[in-house]
C-alpha cells in the first residue's frame, strides 16, 4: 500500500530537549510538507521541500528544523528554541506542488 | 495575503437533512481550491480540487462547487458517519496552501 507514515503516535518533550519527528512516504512525490495544527486554527506551514536537499521556510519556521536527504523521508526537529511546541505535527506529500497533497497520520507533540 | 474564511465554525445536523458549508477566499490568481475532511485525531483526507469558476466535482454524499469568490461543499442527505471537521484550502501566487479552520459538522442519527 502506498502511502504517508509518521512516528511517534505521541511523543513527549520535556523542556530543553531536542525531538525528531519522522515522515516517510512511498508514493514517489517529490514535494513534501511540515504542517502545525493548533485547536481553533488553522494549519500552518513549518518548512517545504520540492526537491532532495533542498528546503525552503514556511510561516512558522523558528524554532524548527528538516532535512532532505532522501526523496522518501522528511523528518522535522523540534529544537529546544521553540517556546511553544505543544501541538499536533502533519507531514504531507504531493507530486507536484500544484497538485493536492496528502497527508500522513500525524504526530502529538507535549511537552511536560 | 491570501486568506480563507470557512463558515459556519461548527453545523449540527439530524440524519438526512441536507446543508452546504462555505468557504471565502482572497487570493490572487487562484492556483487551487481544497476540500478535505479531518477525523478527529486523523490527518486530513484529500476531497476534491476545485481549479476554476462553475466547476463542480461529486463524491458519494459531497458535492464541490467554485465560483470567483467562493466554494460549497454541499452535503446530500448525511449519515452519522460523515461527522468529521471539513477543512478548505486555497492557492494562489505562491506555491503554499492557505487553509481555513475548517467546519465541524455533527451529524445525529
Amino acid at each position: 500500500d502506498g502511502g504517508i507514515t509518521q512516528s511517534p503516535k505521541y511523543l513527549f518533550r520535556k523542556e530543553g530537549q531536542n525531538v525528531t519527528l519522522s515522515c516517510e512516504q512511498n508514493l514517489n512525490h517529490d514535494a513534501m510538507y511540515w504542517y502545525r495544527q493548533d485547536p481553533g486554527q488553522g494549519l500552518r506551514l513549518i518548512y517545504y521541500s520540492q526537491i532532495v536537499n533542498d528546503f525552503q521556510k514556511g510561516d512558522i519556521a523558528e524554532g524548527y528544523s528538516v532535512s532532505r536527504e532522501k526523496k522518501e523521508s522528511f523528518p522535522l526537529t523540534v529544537t529546544s528554541a521553540q517556546k511553544n511546541p505543544t501541538a499536533f505535527y502533519l507531514c504531507a506529500s504531493s507530486i507536484d506542488p500544484l497538485y493536492e497533497q496528502f497527508f500522513g497520520p500525524g504526530t502529538r507533540l507535549t511537552v511536560l | 495575503e491570501d486568506q480563507v474564511t470557512q463558515s459556519p465554525e461548527a453545523l449540527r445536523l439530524q440524519e438526512g437533512e441536507s446543508s452546504s458549508l462555505n468557504c471565502s477566499y482572497t487570493v490572487s490568481g487562484l492556483r487551487g481550491l481544497f476540500w478535505y475532511r479531518q477525523d478527529p485525531g486523523k490527518g486530513p483526507e484529500f476531497l476534491f480540487t476545485l481549479y476554476s469558476a462553475g466547476e463542480e466535482k461529486e463524491k458519494e454524499r459531497l458535492k464541490a462547487t467554485l465560483t470567483k469568490k467562493e466554494s460549497f461543499l454541499h452535503i446530500t442527505a448525511p449519515k452519522p458517519e460523515d461527522s468529521a471537521t471539513y477543512l478548505c484550502a486555497v492557492r494562489g501566487g505562491s506555491e503554499k496552501l492557505v487553509f481555513g479552520k475548517g467546519t465541524k459538522l455533527t451529524v445525529n442519527p
